[in-house]
């Protein structure tokens, strides 16, 4: 079993759409979850990061984490073209990180 | 605003040839990350640095691997005899270190292909 799980679509939905990216992990060290976007040919950057369960809201971007599920989401309301990226779910026990496999998700105006 | 940065941005290289990716971190960071990512697949761990030294290697960084941090600014990936398979984007990553956790910050990458 991967460490990380998250499937890589591709997704596409139209503007203005609530969009669902999920991951699920094995690992239960895991304490910090994060959610980096990745445009194409560049870094990923840090979207949002949540410790432990719990929801976390940023603006249009809200994550979520369930450690007794060992699942966690990013949600984002009121979709944009500029939200098409590929969006990395993250997770590290406090030293190291481990992703997932990247969603890349397209939004079509 | 303090930023990674890496170099070349994209290294062509004939199999067999040495290699060395280089990365200025931001600098006042301690902990240090190169990251490998093939094109179209997941971002994959390959080593940590801390101190001085190794602290954390994935099975990808084989003997052909090295990290140094030669002169306190830069940190370099060192492949010795590239395959065909290392064609991909390094990125090299930084983070504070002083709190449990800290953002690791990414650098642009940098393509290398193997011919």
């Amino acid at each position: 079993q991967k460490e990380v799980e998250q499937d890589p679509g591709p997704l596409s939905v139209p503007e203005g759409a609530i969009v669902s990216l999920n991951c699920t992990y094995s690992n239960s060290a895991f304490q910090y979850f994060m959610w980096y976007r990745q445009y194409s040919r560049k870094g990923p950057e840090l979207l949002m990061y949540t410790y432990s369960s719990g929801n976390k809201e940023d603006g249009r971007f809200t994550a979520q984490v369930d450690k007794s599920s060992k699942y966690i989401s990013l949600f984002i309301r009121d979709s944009q073209p500029s939200d098409s990226a590929t969006y990395l779910c993250a997770m590290s026990d406090g030293n190291d990180m481990r992703f997932g496999a990247g969603t890349r998700l397209t939004v079509k105006p | 605003e303090p930023e990674v940065t890496q170099t070349p941005s994209h290294q062509v290289t004939q199999m067999g040839q040495e290699v060395i990716l280089r990365c200025v971190p931001i600098s006042n960071h301690l902990y240090f990350y190169w990251y490998r990512q093939i094109l179209g697949q997941k971002v994959e761990f390959l080593v940590s640095f801390y101190n001085n030294e190794i602290s954390e290697k994935s099975e990808i960084f084989d003997d052909q691997f090295s990290v140094e941090r030669p002169d306190g600014s830069n940190f370099t990936l060192k492949i010795r005899s590239t395959k065909l398979e290392d064609s991909a984007m390094y990125f090299c990553a930084s983070r504070p270190g002083r709190l449990l956790y800290n953002e690791q910050f990414f650098g642009p990458g940098t393509r290398l292909t193997v011919l």
